[in-house]
């Protein structure tokens, strides 16, 4: 399928802010995802944005979306030690059956 | 609701044996889906299904089966296990429909190693 591209790591220190950037191929995305993983566990979904918008914010997380340069951000507000996780980027794909995901980027949160 | 649930939750296999990794969910969704995460490659899509008696295949569909013959249940066959196969799986439901935000909802994973 399409490339969804994400960085792969990313180190902050506790209390900083996060930016975790990510650029999707298909401009027929509906909606775009955040998603959270933990060690050992499975995917969480953070957010979601619809591809109408250019930002949303939820408590500590905000999301921005450029549609013309086709790039999402996530960025994580104070960041704590129990953020540290891997975090996957996702666009549905044409069928809407599924969703395309990024490769993940591992954050760690330093104290 | 127990939301999606995967068994096992470990599972270690010979080359060449077969097994069923099960799925259910109890949220009534229309879509069910199988993916595998390998280290660095993210979550890539084996199967998927619209509703009981649909499936179709994703990204990857070499080596393994599907079948929907429920809402509920969405189990993945693998036919004759091989070591490219060891691998991460998750099973994803989503609602989706018209005005659904195709948000899927993921279980807690099967560990499957081949040797």
């Amino acid at each position: 399928g399409e490339d969804v591209e994400q960085s792969l790591f990313l180190s902050v220190r506790e209390g900083d802010s996060s930016v975790i950037n990510c650029t999707y191929t298909d401009s027929s995305s509906t909606y775009l995802y955040w998603y959270k993983q933990e060690p050992g566990a499975g995917l969480q979904l953070l957010t979601y944005i619809f591809s109408n918008m250019d930002m949303k914010q939820d408590q500590r997380l905000t999301v921005l979306l450029n549609k013309k340069d086709k790039h999402l951000s996530l960025r994580i507000a104070d960041t704590q030690t129990g953020d540290s996780a891997i975090y996957f980027c996702a666009e549905n794909s044409n069928s809407g059956y599924a969703l395309n995901f990024g490769k993940g980027t591992s954050l760690l949160v330093t104290p | 609701n127990a939301g999606v649930t995967q068994t096992p939750k470990f599972q270690v296999l010979k080359t060449g044996q077969s097994m069923t990794l099960q799925c259910a969910q109890d949220m009534n969704h229309e879509y069910m889906s199988w993916y595998r995460q390998d280290p660095g490659m993210g979550l890539r899509l084996i199967h998927y299904s619209v509703g009981a008696g649909i499936t179709d295949q994703g990204e990857v569909p070499n080596g393994y089966n599907v079948s929907r013959s429920t809402t509920e249940d969405f189990p993945l066959r693998l036919l004759s296990a091989a070591p490219s196969q060891t691998s991460v799986y998750f099973c994803a439901s989503s609602p989706g429909g018209v005005g659904q935000t195709y948000e899927q909802y993921f279980g807690p994973g099967t560990r499957l190693t081949v040797t």
